[in-house]
């Protein structure tokens, strides 16, 4: 089966830097995604990391470790529009499905 | 393209009564999923068609759930007898394959009472 773990909540300050972290456990590995979601939204993708190593995209940065089952999402120049939810999610490799972890609520305060 | 489109937004319904959704995905890709979301979780899977091949079911999908997607155009999902429990935000998403990101629906707000 697969597990994902990442922390419930997370506070920043507006200008600031922040990492949202996210670990998992699969039984094989065909990538990894990161959406944002804010409330009462659907959710938006954000980036795919297949390979190990940082992916930057303006603002917003992803990092792989496969060795670890880690990864995680750098947010800079934290702006209040980034207070949402960031889901982790893994593609099922037994079947067609993504798996989502609980998602970490981001608060960006002034 | 305008996305994928959800209707309706917002359901209220008696227990025991039958609901249906739609959902219009985007016209270039032959992949649906349903999802259902609860407040504070992540959203859990249902179910996902390959243009009209519905190819994967959860196990957590009763028998009162119900989906289709005719000519592999948009789908619908069915909900028979509602229960509280079914209260939740269901989710329709689209993509071209496993390895890209979801194109999600704004989804439908189910509320039994």
């Amino acid at each position: 089966g697969q597990n994902i773990d990442q922390p419930t909540e997370m506070t920043a300050t507006e200008g600031a830097i922040v990492q949202i972290n996210c670990t998992y456990q699969t039984s094989g590995f065909n990538g990894l995604f990161w959406y944002q979601q804010h409330a009462g939204e659907a959710p938006t993708f954000l980036s795919y990391n297949v390979l190990d190593g940082l992916e930057e995209k303006g603002r917003f940065s992803s990092f792989l470790s496969r060795s670890k089952g880690y990864s995680y999402l750098l947010l800079k120049e934290l702006q209040m529009k980034d207070s949402a939810s960031y889901l982790c999610a893994v593609p099922d490799t037994g079947g067609f499905k993504t798996i989502f972890g609980a998602g970490t609520r981001l608060f960006v305060k002034a | 393209d305008t996305g994928v489109s959800q209707n309706p937004r917002h359901k209220i319904t008696k227990r025991g009564q039958n609901v249906t959704f739609r959902c219009d995905p985007i016209s270039e890709h032959n992949r649906l999923y349903w999802y259902r979301q609860t407040l504070g979780q992540g959203p859990e899977f249902l179910t996902y068609f390959q243009n009209e091949a519905q190819l994967e079911k959860s196990r957590l999908l009763s028998d009162r759930f119900s989906a289709e997607r005719p000519k592999g155009s948009f789908s619908t999902l069915e909900i028979q007898r509602t229960e509280q429990g079914d209260s939740a935000m269901y989710l329709c998403a689209s993509s071209f394959g496993q390895n890209y990101g979801y194109t999600f629906g704004s989804g439908t707000r189910l509320t039994v009472v």
